[in-house]
């Protein structure tokens, strides 16, 4: 069945850091590739989506790229904030329906 | 625009209640999805509600239930109410009903059953 398979957290950084979620996935059809941020006692915000191959979706100096070849959907950024700090989800969904798929979530602790 | 809201915020009930909890999507969106949120199982599909019928369902008891209305606004029941169901209740809406569309989530109900 479809699924996404994230990257285990908790992910502690100091600010300015590198950051690197990996996200891979397993559908049938042609999914589109979505993460989402979630703040302490908030729902969750879209933070950037993919809808084909290798297409990028950005955002807030986030960026992650649509890999078919691989089934992935990494989400990347090159220097962190302790603003960022959140729990991250990857997600996709088919084009059969509207039914989402998440990951576990990553939690994102950064630190000054 | 306004965002998808949800009420109440914050509930407590005892086992064997029942609660219903109401969700009012972005205006002009016709598709109203409810998650169900754990530590334990992380975010859960519990159905889709498209122009007042259901589109899809997810993998929980038939204790769990919902509708549409016409405008949209979406309630989701849960009878006979289990320790096991105290979580953060997810709701979220889209324009349509298509893998393609974003769902934009509201910050959701928080259960706690006692």
């Amino acid at each position: 069945g479809d699924s996404v398979t994230q990257m285990e957290g908790p992910v502690t950084l100091s600010e300015e850091a590198c950051l690197t979620i990996n996200c891979t996935y397993t559908a049938t059809g042609y999914p589109s590739l979505f993460w989402y941020v979630q703040y302490p006692g908030e729902g969750l915000q879209l933070l950037l989506k993919a809808t084909k191959a290798d297409d990028k979706g950005s955002n807030k100096g986030f960026e992650a790229t649509y890999r078919k070849e691989t089934t992935s959907f990494h989400l990347e950024k090159g220097s962190v904030q302790v603003s960022d700090s959140a729990v991250y989800f990857c997600a996709l969904s088919v084009n059969t329906g509207n039914q989402f798929y998440f990951g576990t979530g990553t939690s994102l602790t950064v630190i000054p | 625009k306004a965002g998808v809201t949800q009420t109440p915020r914050y509930l407590i009930k005892t086992r064997g209640q029942q609660v219903t909890l109401s969700c009012s999507p972005i205006s002009g969106h016709r598709s109203v999805s409810w998650y169900q949120q754990t530590p334990g199982q992380g975010l859960q599909f519990l159905f889709e509600y498209f122009s007042e019928t259901q589109r899809n369902k997810g993998n929980f008891p038939g204790r769990f239930s919902g509708r549409q209305f016409s405008n949209s606004r979406s309630e989701m029941n849960v009878s006979t109410l289990e320790l096991g169901d105290s979580a953060l209740y997810l709701c979220a809406s889209s324009l349509y009903s298509g893998g393609q569309e974003t769902q934009y989530f509201g910050p959701g109900t928080r259960l706690l059953v006692l």
